[in-house]
């Protein structure tokens, strides 16, 4: 089974629609990431999470909300989809190894999303 | 403005020569530097990274070179394989930031 799984893989909806992508993962990971992937512009973090009580915005949240709903879920929600959000979603974890080098993140499959 | 930059989209390169994947960046605060290889359908998965210190690390067919002066990273995997044929992100972080900034990517097609 895969360690970091996302769902739903794939998501059409339509503009000014509420939507939800959600992340698990078994890795026994406190951090937890989202990001999306736009062609052309690789992948930028939307939020990140250090434990359950610790939220964090990334380079690009505005339109995004998370929940942290325990260690092992991490949702990413959509209030009101616009089509430039359509994009590549990925979830990802991390687990805290030193005080000095960033952690190695686990990547799930991915969300497909297309907003119309 | 684009702190980690990938300026090739794409490479092509025969079965069994080097693939050689360059990186530049602009933020001389970074000094941890990752490659991620993405295959369609799948996450990004880490392959290897380097820390400022170095200015070389190797793994198997895989080395990754620093030179910090220039800002500049390169991948280098020797002998390419068409199971390498994926896209690969270079990534850069800050010492306690605990997050990175992803590059654009490049795609590599290696043709057997």
């Amino acid at each position: 089974d895969a360690d970091v799984t996302q769902t739903p893989r794939n998501r059409i909806t339509k503009t000014g629609k509420r939507i939800m992508l959600e992340c698990s993962q078994t890795k026994g990971h406190d951090r937890m990431y989202w990001y999306r992937q736009d062609p052309g512009l690789g992948l930028r973090l939307i939020y990140y999470s250090f434990d359950v009580k610790d939220i964090n915005k990334g380079e690009i949240s505005d339109g995004y909300s998370v929940s942290r709903q325990a260690q092992a879920k991490f949702s990413l929600s959509l209030e009101s989809a616009i089509p430039n959000q359509t994009a590549l979603y990925f979830c990802a974890t991390s687990d805290f190894t030193s005080g000095r080098a960033p952690d190695t993140q686990y990547f799930g499959p991915g969300t497909r999303l297309t907003v119309l | 403005d684009q702190q980690v930059k990938q300026n090739s989209p794409s490479l092509s390169v025969q079965e069994g020569r080097i693939s050689i994947l360059n990186c530049d960046y602009t933020n001389s605060m970074f000094d941890y530097f990752l490659w991620y290889k993405k295959y369609p359908a799948e996450g990004p998965t880490f392959l290897i990274s380097i820390s400022s210190i170095k200015d070389k690390n190797e793994d198997g067919r895989f080395t990754v070179f620093l030179n910090k002066s220039a800002k500049h990273l390169s991948l280098h995997i020797v002998p390419s394989q068409p199971g390498d044929s994926a896209v690969y992100f270079c990534a850069a972080g800050k010492p306690g930031a605990y997050k990175y900034i992803f590059g654009t990517g490049t795609r590599l097609k290696v043709l057997a």
